[in-house]
């Protein structure tokens, strides 16, 4: 199986602040990377797909890069209802894996 | 829009087989694409790839699982069933049916998780 790794596990952050999360890969998984945001007591959400595609209707204040094993996902401008846990997970390989999670908390 | 919802007992006694169905709208199940998944979330905890149908039927499991599961499709009734037999409390999570999206291009495939349906808690206790 092919684990995925998130750093950091958690971050204080304030509103209007750059947030950097940060996804690796233990093989190369070009660029079948995907992020999703999950809400206490709700569903994950898509938000990013092969590594940097933005899903329809997801602000642009969100971003995805990398490829191989190492990928980012980006929040330029922290917003009130982007506090949240945040996935990645890969698409590579059967079975499919997901990252531990980053927690994005109110500073 | 293709909304998916789970349904199923809340609560399955250990050693007994925990069974859930995921009944989708807005599109049909009996089209190729799509993968229609299982993924479950023990509480407080990450996410787990369960395994997932394809409407020819064919199915991959998660290997940790794949002794105690079985995903079947019902194409008259456009729904998706799970089936994990022997439960303990280690079972006790919230699943979610899911549709993996493939979209294949220039020798690659790539696929991703939406929509989820909202999620069922399963508690496994005597």
């Amino acid at each position: 199986d092919i684990q995925m790794t998130q750093s950091p596990s958690s971050l204080s952050a304030s509103v209007g602040d750059r947030v950097t999360i940060t996804c690796r890969a233990s093989q190369s998984i070009s660029r079948y990377l995907n992020w999703y945001q999950q809400n206490p007591g709700k569903a994950p959400k898509l938000l990013i797909y092969a590594a940097s595609s933005l899903q329809s209707g997801v602000p642009s204040r969100f971003s995805g890069s990398g490829s191989g094993t190492d990928f980012t996902l980006t929040i330029s401008s922290l917003q009130p209802e982007d506090f949240a846990t945040y996935y990645c997970q890969q698409s590579y390989s059967t079975p499919r894996t997901f990252g531990q999670g980053t927690k994005v908390e109110n500073k | 829009q293709v909304q998916l919802q789970e349904s199923g007992p809340g609560l399955v006694k250990p050693s007994q087989t925990l069974s859930l169905t995921c009944s989708v709208s807005g599109g049909s199940i009996n089209s190729g694409g799509y993968y229609w998944t299982w993924i479950r979330q023990h509480p407080g905890k990450g996410l787990e790839w369960i395994g997932y149908i394809y409407y020819s039927g064919g199915t991959y499991y998660n290997p940790s699982l794949k002794s105690r599961v079985s995903i079947s499709l019902d194409t008259s009734k456009n729904q998706f069933s799970l089936k994990l037999s022997s439960v303990t409390a280690a079972d006790t999570a919230v699943y979610y049916c899911v549709r993996d999206t493939q979209e294949c291009s220039g020798g690659s495939c790539w696929g991703w998780f939406d929509p989820w349906g909202q999620g069922t808690l399963v508690t496994v206790s005597s």
